[in-house]
């Protein structure tokens, strides 16, 4: 059974500095990756989608890499902003047939000014 | 292109009554999901239609819920009695392809 596992659960930072959120997943055997953002209260918003057969994805000052070899994938945000402040949430793609997500519980990130 | 909508945003309800939400996709998918969500907790799976038939249902979905897609467009989640368990947010999502699009949920909760 695939899990995904999000470390740390909360992450407090002051503004500009970089930093990087952890994914991890049991099951190697993996579609596709998908990095979410979500604000409290709110819909996910899909930030990047990893392929299978792709090792990262860059989107403005967001990178996400996928190495399914060791289950493992990272977001990397660059100078960080109080507007980045949310809860970040990666998903498994585990299943071609139905596409459903298998989600970790997410880091939720305090920027500060 | 308006996204993925959800109606209503809210709802509270007492517990044992019917409740239904309703879900319009981005036009063009053909596929549609339904997720619950708990505080602190991220999005589980619930059910997957691909146009108008469901073809996937977690056993989180009991026989008090149940769910629709008639013609393919618009789809329906129904909680039948509800209980204060079922306070959740209820997150629809649909795609094309791979990624899947969020709508706004609808916070449910069952005093």
């Amino acid at each position: 059974k695939q899990e995904v596992t999000q470390i740390p659960a909360a992450l407090s930072v002051p503004e500009g500095e970089n930093l990087v959120l952890n994914c991890s997943f049991t099951d190697s055997a993996i579609y596709n990756l998908q990095w979410f953002r979500q604000d409290p209260g709110k819909g996910l918003t899909s930030l990047l989608l990893i392929q299978s057969s792709q090792r990262e994805q860059t989107s403005g000052r967001l990178n996400a890499s996928l190495d399914k070899s060791s289950g493992r994938s990272t977001l990397y945000i660059a100078a960080s902003q109080p507007g980045d402040s949310a809860t970040y949430l990666c998903a498994i793609h585990g299943s071609s047939n139905t596409g459903k997500l298998i989600f970790g519980q997410g880091t939720t990130l305090q920027v500060k000014p | 292109d308006t996204g993925v909508s959800q109606d209503p945003r809210h709802k509270i309800t007492k517990r044992g009554q019917n409740v239904t939400f309703r879900c319009d996709p981005i036009s063009e998918h053909n596929r549609l999901y339904w997720y619950r969500q708990t505080l602190g907790q991220g999005p589980e799976f619930l059910t997957y239609f691909q146009n108008e038939a469901q073809l996937e249902k977690s056993r989180l979905l009991s026989d008090r819920f149940s769910a629709e897609r008639p013609k393919g467009s618009f789809s329906t989640l129904e909680i039948q009695r509800t209980e204060q368990g079922d306070s959740a947010m209820y997150l629809c999502a649909s795609s094309h392809s791979y990624e899947q699009y969020f709508g706004p949920g609808t916070r449910l909760t069952v005093t």
